[in-house]
């Protein structure tokens, strides 16, 4: 079974311009979670979708972040306009029953 | 709120050698717990998890008992190989039964390295 995929891998930024990622689940997989990897912590979630709709997005910062999931499959984070403290690692994660498959992440750089 | 207290890294250990990471939690209910693995340059990978008091969580010669009376989940191996070197995070799920629907907490991550 392919694994959950993101892209890109590495983007880098200057702050106040606008980034956008891109996340595959795995097939079938009706959850899908954006979380926030900040160096040095754990993952933060941003927010999760049950197929099209969002399920929570309580930790999500509204005023620049925005996600969607449209048709229930691929998913996509936008951020507009960047800041420095958005530097971080964007997982994405998909789920069927018990337990998340992880892709690897877009490492996002904001200079 | 929930919250995941792990153990200060990061850890050095030589191969073979025995490894403890420590692991706390603060959560209302009866939460699942869950030991998380992330090899450099990959995603996060579920290592273990337990769904209630007293379960142990097991896989890779990893191990971890949910303790409810010191609400801890410490992660041990007997031997550790140079291939274990990874960050691991302690989490805990708010839905009992360890559904993928519960809000997942993770602690900030120990960073493991084991040189040969």
């Amino acid at each position: 079974e392919a694994g959950v995929a993101q892209s890109p891998r590495y983007k880098i930024i200057e702050k106040r311009q606008s980034v956008a990622f891109w996340c595959n689940p795995i097939s079938g997989h009706a959850t899908l979670y954006w979380y926030q990897q900040i160096l040095g912590q754990g993952p933060k979630l941003l927010i999760q979708f049950q197929n099209n709709g969002v399920v929570d997005d309580s930790q999500l910062p509204k005023d620049r972040f925005s996600a969607e999931r449209l048709k229930g499959v691929d998913s996509t984070l936008k951020i507009q306009p960047a800041k420095l403290e958005d530097s971080a690692v964007y997982l994405c994660a998909s789920s069927l029953g018990p337990g998340r498959t992880f892709g690897s992440g877009t490492r996002l750089t904001v200079v | 709120g929930n919250s995941v207290t792990q153990m200060e890294g990061p850890v050095t250990l030589s191969e073979e050698a025995f490894l403890t990471i420590n692991c706390t939690y603060t959560a209302t209910g009866y939460p699942s717990l869950f030991w998380y693995v992330q090899y450099p340059g990959e995603g996060l990978q579920l290592l273990l998890k337990a769904t209630k008091a007293d379960d142990k969580g097991s896989n890779k010669g990893f191990e971890a008992t949910y303790r409810k009376e010191t609400t801890s989940f410490h992660l041990e191996k007997g031997s550790v190989q140079v291939s274990d070197s990874a960050v691991y995070f302690c989490a805990l799920s708010d839905s009992a039964g360890g559904t993928s629907y519960g809000k997942l907490t993770f602690g900030q991550g120990t960073i493991l390295t084991v040189h040969p």
